[in-house]
Formats: structure tokens, sequence, C-alpha cells
């Protein structure tokens, strides 16, 4: 199994300021065949279901905010919020989607400083 | 808009069964894949297993193979997933999710039930 884990556990961001979130996976889930990563990122608030944010590593969902892109290739990843906004309040996750059993990252709490 | 409808909350006891159902709407559904996630309080997410709706091909994670089964019915598109001999340990939120495939086959979630609790108590 792929293992996912992120850093921070968790960070406090002024309004306005920029939030990184580092990602690894323990092997590659870059397919050279078509040079996709297939690294996904979830956003969860309390007592919601995870919201799909990017996959392909760097590929927004439709309808979500640009201030929020991925980064990275291979094992490493990067989700960066560029001008933290009070709704960002969350949780989020890295998910491997390359290959089954899919795995989650433990997450990374996101706050207001 | 797509939309996937999870049955209410289920208390059991240690051994029993439970099966959740997940109806869609907004979409075809059996153009997408369903898959079903956990998440015990205050914990991660953790991946059960998947469902094409369309042939009904399954695939579970090897910590739920043998105890727990996905199915569907297409007339009234619906998943289920049904896990059974249940302990506290499995205790959780459970979710149902659609998974989009690209070319490669690999999918990624992409709307997410919003999800039932399931409390194994004695």
């Amino acid at each position: 199994d792929i293992v996912m884990t992120q850093s921070p556990d968790s960070l406090a961001v002024s309004l306005g300021e920029r939030a990184a979130i580092n990602c690894k996976s323990s092997q590659t889930v870059l397919d050279s065949s078509n040079y996709k990563n297939y690294l996904a990122w979830y956003q969860q608030k309390p007592g919601q279901p995870p919201k799909l944010l990017i996959y392909w590593a760097s590929t927004r969902e439709s309808g979500v905010p640009d201030r929020f892109s991925g980064s990275g290739s291979g094992t490493d990843f990067t989700l960066t919020i560029s001008s933290l906004q009070a709704e960002d309040v969350a949780v989020y996750y890295c998910q491997q989607h390359y290959s089954t059993p899919f795995t989650f990252g433990p997450g990374t709490k996101v706050d207001i400083k | 808009q797509v939309q996937l409808v999870q049955s209410g909350a289920e208390v059991k006891k240690p051994g029993a069964s439970v099966k959740v159902s997940c109806k869609a709407s907004g979409y075809t559904f059996t153009n997408y894949d369903i898959n079903w996630v956990r998440q015990a309080t205050g914990q991660g997410l953790e991946w059960m297993g998947w469902m094409n709706p369309n042939s009904g091909n399954t695939g579970y994670a090897q910590k739920f193979q043998g105890r727990v089964t996905i199915t569907r019915n297409t007339s009234i598109s619906t998943a289920y997933m049904e896990l059974s001999s249940l302990r506290s340990g499995d205790t959780a939120v459970y979710f149902c999710a659609r998974g989009r495939r690209d070319s490669s086959g690999r999918e990624y979630f992409d709307s997410w039930g919003q999800g039932t609790l399931v409390t194994v108590s004695s």
C-alpha cells in the first residue's frame, strides 16, 4: 500500500496570508506513460463530507477558487492557499489515486491566527 | 446537480451487520463508480472499496475483504455498502463518493454523500 504523510499537522495563518501544506507518498504516483501525477486534495469542514479541490496534483476542480493551487511531482506535493480566507478554516487531506487501495494522508488542520 | 443522499444513522450490536444506502441523482448512475470511505470520530479517511454500477464489478481494500459487500440497484440509482461482523472499531461515519475516471482508468472522488454514522455498541 502507498503510505501518505502530511506536514505540518496543523498551522495557523493570518487572514490574507499564504498557507502551504506538504504531502509525501511512500512511492511515486506519477504515471510515466501520460505524465500525470495521481494526487488529489480534499477540504473537510466540521460536520461535512470532504470536498474535492485538486486532482492530478495541480488541476483545480470546477468552482474551486483560484487561491487554491497544487504542485509537485513523483512523491512530493504541496497545496497552497495564496490568501487565506475565513471560510478556508478546515482540515485538508491529500490522497493518492494512483493505485488501490486508495490512501489518504492524516490531514492538516488550518486555522486563523 | 449531482447529489448522493445516504440513509440515516444506525446503532448495531457487536457481531451484527449494517447496510448503508447511497441514492444518486443529477447524473447517469451507471456512468460513474461509487466508492465507500469511512471516518472514525476525529480521525482520518479510510477507503473501503469501489463498485462499477454498470457492470457490478467491485474491488475492496484488503483490510475489509470478506466483511464488506458493495451492491447496487440500477433501477433506483442506489448503491449499498454492507459491513458484517461489526466490532466497536467499526464505529465511524461512512461516506459514499462518486468516482470520476480518466483515460487511464484511475479515478478521484468528485462528489460525496452526507455521511452515515454507524455506532457499534453492546
